[in-house]
């Protein structure tokens, strides 16, 4: 049972280029989200799943999408990415909406 | 609109009690959480409390809430050189079938623990 899974663990970007970030859960979880991490604050919410074939934006969307073709798979992209993208972006799931979520290890992301 | 804010850094002695605080914006919070990161991983669950309730206590964890002054407070007892890491607290409004729980973060209070 390894949880919550994020590949890659690090990334170095130029601006412009194109990548996905991929989350996995092993824990049958309906509930997904993904958060971005930057100096000095807590984490935003970017978009969020409540199910297989869904999503919905978070609190920061923009200049990113999301799919969930599989429910145990969660994947953001980054379509033209942008200094501003640089950040640490974590994946959470949980069982339910009043229930914990459980981090992945976070992926560091740099664009230069 | 939501804010939570966090003291920036606290330092301990090892045996001591560390306080650790936030104040929340929304009065409507259904939940408060304390979240524990550690250097390089990902944010670790540590405790909740209900929104209607004052205090919870959980084994070295007191969790205190005055929602009057939307204030949340985490004392950890016997505070150990692992304890050393980056705690964060978090508010949610009305978690939902449809929208899930999304969580609102302060921006984390470093604590370090010396020996």
């Amino acid at each position: 049972n390894a949880g919550v899974t994020q590949t890659p663990k690090f990334r170095v970007l130029k601006t412009g280029q194109s990548m996905t970030l991929l989350c996995a859960q092993d824990m049958n979880h309906e509930y997904m989200y993904w958060y971005r991490q930057d100096p000095g604050m807590g984490l935003r919410l970017i978009h969020y799943s409540v199910g297989e074939g869904t999503t919905a934006k978070g609190e920061v969307p923009d200049g990113y999408n999301v799919s969930r073709l599989k429910k145990q798979n969660f994947l953001l992209g980054l379509e033209s990415a942008a200094p501003s993208q640089t950040s640490v972006y974590f994946c959470a799931s949980s069982k339910g909406e009043e229930y914990e979520q459980y981090f992945g290890p976070g992926t560091r992301l740099t664009v230069t | 609109g939501e804010d939570v804010e966090q003291s920036l850094f606290l330092s301990v002695r090892e045996g001591d009690s560390s306080v650790i605080n936030c104040t929340y914006t929304d009065s409507s919070s259904t939940y408060l959480y304390w979240y524990k990161q550690e250097p390089g991983a990902g944010l670790q669950l540590l405790t909740y409390i209900f929104s209607n309730m004052d205090m919870k206590q959980d084994q070295r964890l007191t969790v205190l809430l005055n929602k009057k002054d939307k204030h949340l407070s985490l004392r950890i007892a016997d505070t150990q050189t692992g304890d050393s890491a980056i705690y964060f607290c978090a508010e949610s409004i009305t978690p939902s079938k449809a929208a899930g729980n999304k969580l609102t973060f302060g921006g984390g209070t470093r604590v370090l623990v010396k020996p």
